[in-house]
């Protein structure tokens, strides 16, 4: 099994800040890679898949980079309606697992 | 649009089977796409269950194969997941979402998501 190690586990960051989560997988997954935004109580939202590619409508302050076994995910300004929960998720081999989740609150 | 809608039982007994549904609208499940069964335990991250397409193939979660089965009804355009043998540790909140594929035969990601449903395993 492949497992993705999400960090940090939590994040807290003011409006306007530039934030950054990253994911290392266990193993070579080439840009097999997506990133979900969950808010309390709502299903997670597709924002990046294939590691850099923007989901339509989502906005251009979220971005993604990386391949292999190393991603990032960043906001580029915190806004308050981007107070979430973020999970990566890879798929290889039609085999997917998530990493455990980075909360992010506002400071 | 495309929605997904789960239902099934909210509470089901240890050892029993856990049965959820999800009705697709806005778009045939026999048109293409791959569908797909998510999990959340309370203040836990994600799970994937497992997948299907309309023909039928199903692949899993290797952890949650021997209990899983994912079924396909194009005539209703839902899908089913069936969970044998429950316990306690399989209190979740069930999504089931539809799966785009990325990078064939890699798999993909689940760009629309039902709103799940919370299912306890409780006596």
């Amino acid at each position: 099994d492949i497992q993705m190690t999400q960090s940090p586990s939590s994040l807290s960051a003011s409006v306007g800040d530039r934030v950054t989560i990253t994911c290392q997988a266990s193993q070579d997954i080439s840009n097999y890679l997506n990133w979900y935004q969950q808010k309390p109580g709502k299903a997670p939202k597709l924002l990046i898949y294939d590691a850099s590619n923007l989901e339509t409508g989502v906005p251009s302050r979220f971005s993604g980079s990386g391949s292999g076994t190393d991603f990032t995910f960043t906001i580029s300004s915190l806004q308050p309606e981007d107070i979430a929960t973020y999970y990566c998720q890879q798929y290889d081999n039609l085999q997917y697992t998530f990493g455990q989740g980075t909360k992010l609150e506002i400071k | 649009q495309v929605q997904l809608q789960e239902s099934g039982p909210g509470l089901v007994k240890p050892s029993e089977t856990l049965s959820l549904t999800c009705a697709v609208s806005g778009y045939s499940i026999s048109s293409g796409y791959y569908w797909g069964w998510i999990r959340q335990p309370p203040g836990k991250g994600l799970e994937w269950i497992g997948s299907i397409y309309h023909s039928g193939s199903t692949y899993y979660n290797p952890s949650l194969k021997s209990r899983v089965t994912i079924s396909v009804d194009t005539s209703k355009n839902q899908f089913s997941l069936k969970l044998s043998s429950v316990t306690a540790a399989d209190t979740a909140v069930y999504y089931c979402a539809r799966e785009r594929w990325l990078q064939p035969p890699a798999g993909g990601a689940f760009d629309i998501w039902g709103q799940g449903t919370m299912v306890t395993v409780s006596s």
